[in-house]
């Protein structure tokens, strides 16, 4: 499809288990984010892929987390050691020009992960 | 630090009334300025976004917003309400360079 596509949809895991999460952007997009959106609250930045640099991590909450975009593409975010608090929805969004640029984001339909 | 404050975390209207989501920025610079809807179970949508050329923006679906530097606000509005509207709005800014940031959101209800 044309969209920006993340997988899994859905993704369980026990304390203390490491997961990664899949995002392939729009073709062609230059830029790539990740989210993560608590329940009932609005996304909150993780970090930020130029082709395939990494320009901004600020937003990554604990080295337990970790994302990379080898290629320019395909980007994965990973989770080591996850803890309940890491329970939450990622989204993936892309676009054709740079960060803060007037190029909308186009967002993926998210994991939804739920640390038990 | 920019910033967006979303003043209603729920608003609630009847079908065929106005809608008005409100939203206060902070930024040190001219900032770009966007409203997302986020429908259950879907992907964030963009329904419009400023830029710096005209002030009142039209987006989809018949929304529009109005720029107002004096006031630091970005008001979502639409005459009439329809049921499908019913979802969750994001007011998001960014400057150049930097990642967009979110409000909290505003849950938008329309009964019948």
């Amino acid at each position: 499809g044309a969209g920006v596509s993340q997988s899994p949809r859905y993704k369980v895991a026990k304390r203390g288990q490491d997961v990664a999460l899949r995002c392939d952007p729009i073709s062609g997009h230059v830029s790539l984010f990740w989210y993560q959106q608590a329940l009932g609250q609005g996304p909150e930045f993780l970090t930020y892929f130029q082709n395939e640099a990494q320009l901004d991590k600020s937003g990554l909450p604990s080295d337990r987390f970790f994302a990379e975009r080898p290629e320019g593409s395909v980007s994965t975010l990973k989770i080591q050691r996850t803890q309940q608090e890491d329970s939450a929805v990622y989204l993936c969004a892309s676009s054709f020009l740079g960060a803060g640029t007037n190029s909308p984001l186009h967002f993926g339909n998210g994991t939804r992960l739920t640390v038990t | 630090a920019q910033s967006v404050t979303q003043l209603d975390s729920h608003v609630s209207v009847s079908e065929g009334t106005p809608v008005l989501l409100r939203c206060n920025y902070s930024s040190s610079y001219s900032p770009s300025l966007f409203w997302y809807v986020q429908h259950p179970n879907k992907g964030l949508q963009l329904l419009l976004k400023y830029t710096s050329a005209a002030t009142l923006v039209k987006g989809i679906n018949g929304f529009e917003a109005e720029f107002k530097k004096s006031e630091t606000s970005f008001h979502l509005t639409k005459p009439s309400a329809h049921m499908s509207d019913a979802a969750e709005y994001f007011c998001v800014v960014t400057l150049a360079g930097t990642a967009l940031i979110f409000g909290k959101g505003t849950t938008l209800s329309v009964s019948s």
